[in-house]
């Protein structure tokens, strides 16, 4: 069983960047994607992008392209999500989740998030 | 991109019943990599379904997935109480992962 333990609840400035880490824990995987999803307050799940550590592979919602870095560290099994430029819009909770590799049609691509952690409250506030 | 759309918005039901949900996306899925969620209040999500009608480890039997194409239906065959939650479908496997905007089970 995966364990994913995210970092705490973050308080920011408008204008400001935060990032949030994800460490995940109790299996020796090799191949694995990280994905981010964000959820403001009293609404759905939000798709922010993912990463493949063993290819590099990230791909980012359109939306957050511009302002949204997403990294992994294979030696630590973590997975980081910055987020600069940030307005009061940016007050999620923001959801880290690891899953499998399956095939794509322009190869691999994550697949389901089989496990999710915690999530961390990121509050955008002047 | 491959919009989901959920419905209803929210289905009144009570214990014991059967619970049909629908996700409808705007091109086929020709994968069939469509996965189910359930979340309930102050937690995260937890995958129920796969491959559209594989279930996750752990997941009861009352919960099963169909569907193919553009039409997919995760049904919950006797409702328990812990199974009033909000259930989302999501897309995967490719560049653009979406989501449904969320089917809320409330108790009638």
């Amino acid at each position: 069983q995966v364990q994913v333990m995210q970092s705490g609840a973050e308080v920011k400035k408008p204008g400001s960047s935060v990032k949030v880490s994800c460490k995940t824990s109790g299996d020796s995987a090799v191949t694995y994607a990280f994905t981010w999803v964000r959820q403001a307050p009293g609404q759905g799940l939000e798709w922010m992008g993912g990463i493949i550590p063993l290819f590099g592979t990230t791909n980012y919602a359109q939306k957050f392209q511009d302002r949204v870095t997403i990294t992994a560290d294979e030696s630590t099994s973590t997975a980081y999500l910055e987020v600069r430029s940030l307005t009061s819009e940016d007050t999620a909770i923001y959801f880290c989740a690891r899953g499998v590799v399956v095939a794509g049609h322009k190869g691999a691509e994550p697949g389901q998030l089989d496990s999710w952690g915690q999530g961390t409250l990121v509050t955008v506030s002047s | 991109e491959i919009v989901l759309t959920q419905s209803p918005g929210t289905l009144y039901m009570s214990p014991g019943e059967r619970a049909t949900l629908s996700c409808r996306a705007s091109q086929s899925i020709i994968t069939n990599y469509l996965a189910w969620y359930q979340q309930k209040p102050g937690q995260a999500p937890r995958l129920l379904i796969f491959g559209a009608s594989s279930r996750a480890t752990g997941i009861p039997d009352r919960f099963s997935g169909s569907g193919s194409g553009t039409d997919f239906t995760l049904t919950i065959s006797r409702l328990e109480p812990e199974d009033f939650a909000v259930y989302y479908c999501q897309k995967y496997g490719s560049s653009r992962p979406t989501f449904g905007q969320g089917t809320k089970l409330e108790i009638k």
